[in-house]
């Protein structure tokens, strides 16, 4: 069985600033794969960002990074230059074998 | 990109009616769906998997008989909450399997909020 874990209910980040979401997880595979999730008030998900465990390259997609470290199966995210739109609800989630976890949830205020 | 599209986005019901929700793969195909509830203010719980062609696979405590799922072809699959009561109340979001099985390219609906008068 897999399990995320987000242990920070709540962040919030000063607009143009740094912030970084934990997340840790734990699966007995060796082949998975893991993700961020943005819900904004709409509900939506909105996939933010995805790594492949057997690649030991951080993933990027442009002001989003992950820093994800296998053998603490620790996966977070940091978002950079905050902008006023990055405020929702941000899920951390496992994947493999066609089972897909998500970790509890991080509310993300960013201040303008 | 992919899109999965789910219907109704809202319904309102009467305690002991029945409710069908769907959800459609507008531009591929999925052998696999994922069917989710969420609270409000919690995460997404996964209630089952939906199989093309065969029955769908169901986490432990969801009761199959309450919450049918039917996914007859490759677009679409079906939630149907039956003799749905107020504590059916919550958030479904289905997702799909764009990779065909093992990467997790899932796309999400948009949600459907049902409440149980």
């Amino acid at each position: 069985a897999q399990t995320v874990t987000q242990s920070q209910p709540e962040m919030s980040v000063q607009e143009a600033e740094t912030v970084t979401l934990s997340c840790t997880y734990d699966t007995s595979e060796s082949d998975y794969y893991l993700f961020w999730y943005k819900q904004p008030p709409s509900r939506q998900m909105i996939l933010v960002i995805r790594q492949e465990a057997y690649k030991q390259q951080n993933a990027t997609e442009n002001r989003f990074s992950v820093n994800f470290q296998k053998a603490a199966k620790s996966f977070s995210l940091k978002i950079s230059d905050s902008q006023l739109g990055d405020a929702a609800m941000y899920f951390c989630a496992s994947y493999n074998n066609n089972d897909m976890r998500f970790g509890a949830g991080t509310r993300l205020t960013v201040k303008p | 990109g992919a899109v999965v599209s789910q219907h109704p986005s809202r319904v309102i019901c009467k305690s002991g009616t029945s409710v069908k929700i769907e959800c459609r793969s507008l531009d591929f195909q999925a052998t696999t769906m994922f069917w989710y509830r969420q609270f409000p203010k919690q995460s997404l719980m996964l209630m089952a998997t939906s199989n093309e062609g065969s029955k769908a696979t169901y986490e432990q405590g969801v009761e199959k008989d309450k919450f049918l799922i039917n996914h007859a072809s490759l677009t679409l699959s079906t939630l149907t909450v039956t003799s749905a009561h107020p504590e059916d109340s919550s958030f479904y979001i289905c997702s799909a399997d764009h990779s065909g099985g093992g990467s997790g390219e899932l796309f999400f609906g948009e949600g459907s909020r049902l409440t149980v008068l």
